[in-house]
């Protein structure tokens, strides 16, 4: 079954502390995996891909396909990064994107 | 350009009356997806249209649930009647995806939700 968990659902951190924010997946082939935020008042929006390999305000994130994980990382913590995220999986195909629980991210000032 | 636009924000209805959200997608965007979000849950896919055509709507539950998507563009998503448990955030969102060659992962662009609260 293809699935995508999120055990933590509250996460909070100090301005300028490292943050990860923990993302296993189930599937049975090569999925793409994605984090999705949503900032307070906005819109659901796209953060980054697996596939890209890029650092989104300073966010990354690394594929693990031997422990099923794609945690999305930060050095260093901002109060802008509050906001509730989501990691999110797809396909081959791309015609359904299955999305985790969240975490919602609080960096304390 | 405004996005994604879906309306009404927020609607309160009684259960058993019937309900309909609107959703006007990205301009040029030819797939439209529906999702229901829970309260603490992520979305879930109600329905996928690519142009006019539904090609995923296994997850809507077609005894109270209906969706058009008329001349491809604008989709509407009817609930009849409605359900304590329905109450939910219904979100829409759409992008421009294209199948068979090589497929790349066109990101797909939210509306701000409809909040729907079933009393």
């Amino acid at each position: 079954a293809q699935r995508v968990t999120q055990p933590e659902k509250l996460l909070s951190v100090f301005k300028g502390a490292p943050v990860e924010l923990k993302c296993n997946y189930s599937y049975s082939g090569s999925p793409e995996l994605f984090w999705y935020v949503q900032y307070s008042r906005q819109r659901l929006q796209l953060l980054l891909r697996h596939i890209s390999r890029e650092s989104i305000k300073g966010f990354t994130a690394d594929l693990n396909k031997g422990e099923t994980s794609f945690h999305l990382k930060k050095p260093f913590a901002q109060e802008e990064d509050s906001a509730m995220y989501y990691c999110a999986l797809s396909g081959a195909s791309y015609d359904k994107v299955i999305f985790g629980p969240g975490t919602s991210l609080s960096v304390i000032p | 350009e405004a996005g994604v636009v879906q309306s009404p924000r927020y609607k309160i209805i009684e259960k058993k009356q019937p309900v309909a959200f609107w959703c006007n997608p990205i301009s040029g965007h030819n797939t439209l997806y529906w999702y229901r979000q829970n309260l603490g849950q992520g979305p879930e896919l109600l329905i996928r249209y690519e142009n006019e055509e539904a090609v995923d709507d296994s997850q809507l539950p077609k005894d109270r649930f209906s969706a058009e998507r008329l001349k491809g563009v604008d989709s509407t998503l009817k609930i009849q009647p409605a359900e304590l448990g329905d109450s939910a955030v219904y979100l829409c969102a759409s992008s421009f995806w294209t199948s068979g060659g090589t497929l790349t992962y066109n990101e797909q662009f939210f509306g701000p939700g409809t909040r729907l609260t079933v009393l």
